[in-house]
């Protein structure tokens, strides 16, 4: 165990669904991300929070919005996905201040399925 | 781009035998990063090793960085089935602000 723990594991959803991922970090780390990971494609950083402020938003669709309420907990609410959205998703934190911030720990992810 | 690539991008050995993987990067970094990822969950990190080192250990893990050529390579000696995973290497550049991660090899140590 890291101490990331995300919710749920798994998730299948249709397209006109709304659903929420859920990430939570008992290391009292104060920077948390979403990672997309697709076969066959390295990692792509979706949202990058720290102190609870997004300070990073890689061109991500409206469709996937983020929201961090406090340094602990982080989600991802998922509206109208499509089909090449199915994928890993990893929600990892670290420390976000000098030299700490470069290691990240990482929770073991959300299998999203859209159909 | 500053993302890593790995290779090879597949490498099946027995148990016993070393495993190396290798790492190709781009731009300037800070320092360089190893993650494992067991099936289908989350990466979890191994080592870490600075522009300004050449060489680290931890463990069955051996780490070089050659910032001359930008590549560095993972080396599991003693290799067992519990290593069997996919290996990234990520980059970190304080330019950058953001760690950059490669595609991964899958190794796989056949008991």
């Amino acid at each position: 165990e890291t101490g990331v723990t995300q919710t749920p594991r798994h998730l299948v959803m249709g397209m006109t669904n709304k659903k929420s991922l859920k990430c939570e970090q008992h290391l009292g780390h104060n920077a948390m991300y979403w990672y997309k990971q697709s076969a066959k494609k390295p990692l792509e950083l979706m949202f990058v929070y720290s102190l609870e402020e997004r300070v990073e938003n890689n061109s991500v669709p409206s469709r996937f919005s983020p929201e961090c309420p406090n340094s602990s907990h982080l989600f991802l609410h998922l509206h109208t996905l499509q089909p090449e959205d199915s994928a890993l998703y990893l929600c990892a934190s670290s420390q976000g201040t000098g030299t700490r911030k470069e290691t990240q720990y990482f929770g073991p992810g959300t299998r999203l399925l859209v159909l | 781009s500053q993302q890593g690539e790995e290779d090879p991008q597949a490498l099946s050995i027995q148990e016993g035998e070393n495993a190396t993987m290798n790492c190709s990067y781009k731009t300037s970094i800070n320092n360089l990063q190893w993650y494992r990822q067991n099936s289908g969950r989350g990466l979890v990190h191994l080592i870490l090793i600075r522009s300004n080192e050449r060489e680290k250990h931890s463990g069955r893990l051996r780490v070089t960085l050659d910032t001359s050529k930008k590549s560095s390579s993972l080396l599991i000696t003693a290799s067992r089935a519990a290593d069997t995973a996919s290996y990234f290497c990520a980059t970190w550049s304080t330019s950058y602000g953001k760690l950059t991660f490669g595609q991964g090899t899958i190794l796989t140590v056949h008991p």
